[in-house]
């Protein structure tokens, strides 16, 4: 079945620069979701969007930001990247609105030196 | 705002044995859901379970099974026959039904559980 794919798997950025993470979520699933996770930690919860409109923002960064495409697939873009953006950042993808949980991608490891 | 509180920051397990993992929370919601997922060290998240608030009927899949106390606001995930596989971060997750942020899943801080040998 198909899954939730990110890419790139493992990101390596200097501060300052820019880094863009895609999501493909899985098809008919109407809501994607970002969420960032720091080392031992839960995930905090970004952005999401249903059915390509934002609908939900969390304690995102003004630094980033997230569109969804009309192929269903999003992009985080995040400038000015800092030390402390370094974490893995999760897409999810649900239907009916996340009443049946997530699915989850591998995420992307984004590591800010 | 919701908020999900998991007290066992780490907990382990003989294999074959069954481990409990706690979960509270709070909320002024009457419809919502509920649901635990599990971070193995290959660290993508799966869901494990699902419990809908307006059942009393606690859920069960196969060897995982929810002890849920509405009352109480408690949100408890039982492992059955543990094994090894079974050794991950373990985080419970609460979602409003609906009105603003529906559908956006508030996770506590998680339970890292090790399977033993």
């Amino acid at each position: 079945a198909a899954g939730v794919i990110q890419s790139p798997r493992h990101l390596i950025k200097e501060k300052r620069e820019t880094a863009t993470l895609k999501c493909y979520p899985i098809p008919r699933h109407d809501t994607v979701y970002w969420y960032q996770q720091g080392p031992g930690q839960d995930p905090q919860f970004l952005i999401s969007f249903y059915e390509k409109m934002q609908s939900d923002k969390g304690s995102i960064p003004d630094r980033f930001s997230a569109q969804q495409f009309s192929d269903y697939h999003s992009e985080l873009n995040m400038s000015s990247l800092e030390l402390g953006d370094s974490a893995l950042y999760f897409c999810a993808s649900s239907y009916d609105r996340g009443v049946f949980g997530y699915t989850f991608g591998s995420g992307t490891r984004l590591t800010v030196v | 705002a919701q908020t999900v509180t998991q007290s066992q920051p780490e907990m382990s397990v003989q294999e074959a044995e069954t481990v409990t993992l706690s979960c509270t929370y709070d909320t002024s919601e009457n419809n919502y859901y509920l649901f635990w997922y599990k971070q193995p060290p290959s660290r993508q998240m799966i869901l494990v379970i699902r419990q809908e608030a307006y059942k009393q009927q606690n859920a069960t899949e196969n060897r995982f099974s929810v002890n849920f106390q509405k009352a109480a606001k408690s949100f408890s995930l039982k492992i059955s026959d543990s094994q090894l596989g079974d050794t991950a971060m373990y985080f419970c997750a609460f979602m409003k039904q609906a009105g603003t942020n529906a559908g956006k899943s508030t996770f506590g801080d998680g339970t890292t559980l090790t399977v033993k040998p």
